[in-house]
């Protein structure tokens, strides 16, 4: 069964380093997502991803977070200068459409910045 | 804006108990309503959904109905086992293309 997958596992960083998070959406999916969920709080939507732009993002998504598709299967997330409350668990979801409701997720990247 | 507010975990239950995780929301449309389920070192799985009010999604033996008088959609499963460990997450979708999600609520069934 096709699933979305997520690289690494768990990425420990310094602040202000930048990062990248990996994923590789189901292969006929359209639309890209990221989440992420800070330990004991809600998950919460950062940016969608259609036709190689930003559909929509939140607040959260600020000019230090950037995605890219950079080839037919990876879909990315930078951060470009870590901090401290960027720790948090990443996750990674793929569509078919937008209107199909049923988003896949990936099983997350434990983001840790010390 | 949006809202989801569930049921405080963690939860523990023993086997074959009455389940119940309480979800609430607070949307401006008609969202549609999901539980999504995390089964551990795995990613967030749908496990049901419901479109519009009155609607009851069900899978695995778990169900939950679209109230829109109470805006609930709380998730119920009547003989649940250690198998259905994990955390749920209630969530709605209002429209557009993002989820909006409640804290999760983390379920132990011991034997």
């Amino acid at each position: 069964e096709p699933e979305v997958t997520q690289t690494p596992s768990h990425q420990v960083t310094q602040m202000g380093q930048e990062v990248i998070l990996r994923c590789v959406p189901i292969s006929n999916h359209l639309y890209f997502y990221w989440y992420r969920q800070i330990l004991g709080q809600k998950v919460e939507f950062l940016v969608s991803f259609y036709n190689n732009e930003i559909s929509e993002k939140s607040e959260i998504f600020d000019d230090q977070f950037s995605v890219e598709r950079p080839d037919g299967s990876n879909f990315t997330l930078k951060i470009r200068s870590t901090k401290l409350e960027d720790s948090a668990m990443y996750f990674c979801a793929s569509s078919e459409t937008s209107q199909t409701n049923e988003q896949f997720f990936g099983p997350g990247t434990r983001l840790t910045v010390l | 804006g949006n809202s989801v507010t569930q049921m405080e975990g963690p939860v523990t239950l023993s086997e074959e108990a009455f389940l119940t995780i309480n979800c609430t929301y607070t949307a401006t449309g008609y969202p549609s309503l999901f539980w999504y389920v995390q089964y551990p070192g795995e990613g967030l799985q749908l496990l049901l959904k419901a479109t519009k009010a009155d609607d009851k999604g069900s899978n695995k033996g778990f169900e939950a109905t679209y109230r829109k008088e109470t805006t609930s959609f709380h998730l119920e499963k009547g003989s649940v086992q250690v198998s259905d460990s994990a955390v749920y997450f209630c969530a709605l979708k209002d429209g557009n293309e993002k989820l909006t999600f409640g804290t999760g609520t983390r379920l132990t069934i011991i034997p």
